[in-house]
């Protein structure tokens, strides 16, 4: 199955720093989802995107649907310690039920 | 509370010994799916569900069953299970296909 490029791997950050991270598709997709897992937990959705050029922000995240529609940037502003854990994309085509997922990105924050 | 529920949260077990992981959601989603999580691979479908008796395979369905007789549950059925299956299982449950998935705890299972 189709699985996305998502980079990058991991990341140590400064507390306040902003860090960006993107996820890259062969294919067109209509619908890119973000998601973050803290330790133990499911994933759970941060934003969701449904329209090429769409940009949507929730609290300190911002994150944006590619123009091309087979990419997607998510962006955390001012990092603070409780961004630790791994944030993934995910991604829908058209006539497909199935959802894609990235490998994820693992967040590591230095107080 | 909506909300999709696993059991179990951990399970060991050893080769060859038939389990079940259970999964259950209150939102009235029709279509449920499981995955497995694996270090550096991500989140792999194994199989989904797009009603009541509609099944079908992931990209990793080897080595699994499911079943969907009521809306709600959705249970994963190793019938013979191996070391390679040793993951972490999350299932989740969205309303339609083109609406967002929630996912469970997970359920970490050990195969030795």
């Amino acid at each position: 199955g189709q699985q996305l490029n998502q980079s990058p791997q991991s990341m140590f950050i400064q507390e306040g720093e902003d860090v960006s991270m993107n996820c890259t598709s062969s294919s067109i997709f209509n619908t890119w989802l973000w998601y973050k897992q803290d330790p133990g937990e499911g994933p759970v959705l941060l934003i969701a995107l449904y329209k090429a050029g769409e940009l949507t922000s929730n609290g300190r995240l911002t994150a944006q649907f590619g123009i091309t529609r087979k990419d997607s940037f998510l962006n955390i502003s001012a990092s603070i310690p409780s961004d630790v854990g791994i944030y993934f994309c995910a991604g829908r085509r058209s006539n497909d039920y199935k959802l894609s997922f990235g490998a994820g990105t693992t967040v590591t924050v230095r107080a | 509370e909506a909300q999709v529920t696993q059991n179990p949260r951990y399970l060991i077990t050893v080769t060859g010994k038939k389990l079940t992981v259970t999964c259950s959601q209150n939102m009235n989603h029709e279509y449920m799916s499981w995955y497995r999580q694996d270090p550096g691979l991500g989140l792999r479908q194994i199989y989904y569900s797009m009603n009541v008796e509609v099944t079908d395979k992931g990209d990793v369905p080897e080595g699994y069953k499911v079943s969907r007789k009521e809306k709600r549950n959705f249970p994963l059925i190793l019938e013979s299970p191996s070391p390679n299956q040793t993951s972490l299982y999350f299932c989740a449950s969205r309303l339609d296909r083109g609406a967002e998935a929630f996912f469970g705890q997970g359920t970490r299972l050990t195969v030795v």
